[in-house]
């Protein structure tokens, strides 16, 4: 069966420090890859997309980057921080890309002070 | 840009109470999913909908896709205070979007 694994959970991290998050999926191949943000209390907004090894698309102008170094590794960086990229940062992956279920890591919680 | 759309934002119900939350879209859907977020976890998958005016069930909730494949709703029937969280439509064109959500708050 497919798992995603997204770490770290939480982290706490000063303004103008750089950011890794890190998500794998196991059990399949070739999956749509995407980034969301949930600011508190509000819906997720989707941050990048990646329908393959070294394809990303972004979605909104932002402080951020994002990497597909391996057909099932997907890395969310950023170089300098800023206390609006706090947030809840949540992996998931899809079959097809548009359609289909998307499954989710458990999510990274960001807070930058 | 495309944009989906929840009504209310937020809605509190006594347990038993029924519970609907819409969702429109500002453009034609391929399909809509629907989610279930409970506080401080990630969004599960309930449902997908893709055929015009598709109605699906699962036990006390009901799903509908709008005949122009711009809006839906869930709808939940007798509400349990197991129902309490986020519940988001997802919209489908060539990627998903993600309505802005409906927080559902359940008094015992």
């Amino acid at each position: 069966s497919q798992t995603i694994h997204q770490w770290p959970a939480t982290l706490v991290q000063p303004v103008g420090s750089p950011l890794s998050l890190e998500c794998t999926v196991e059990g399949t191949s070739n999956p749509n890859l995407y980034w969301y943000r949930q600011a508190a209390g509000r819906g997720l907004q989707l941050l990048f997309y990646s329908v393959g090894i070294g394809q990303i698309s972004s979605e909104v102008p932002q402080n951020l980057s994002a990497s597909r170094p391996q057909d099932r590794q997907f890395i969310l960086s950023s170089k300098k921080l800023l206390l609006s990229d706090s947030g809840f940062y949540l992996c998931a992956w899809s079959p097809a890309l548009g359609a289909g279920e998307l499954f989710f890591g458990e999510g990274s919680r960001l807070t930058v002070l | 840009g495309q944009q989906v759309m929840q009504i209310p934002q937020y809605q509190h119900v006594q347990e038993g109470e029924d519970f609907t939350t819409y969702c429109n879209s500002s453009t034609t859907l391929s399909n809509i999913q629907w989610y279930k977020q409970r506080p401080g976890g990630h969004p599960v998958f309930l449902i997908q909908l893709v055929k015009s005016g598709e109605v699906k069930k699962q036990k006390r909730l009901t799903f509908q896709f709008g005949e122009a494949k711009k809006n839906s709703s869930l709808h939940i029937t007798a509400t349990q205070t197991t129902d309490v969280g986020t519940y988001f439509c997802v919209g489908a064109t060539n990627k998903l979007i993600f309505g802005t959500g409906t927080l559902l708050a359940v008094q015992p």
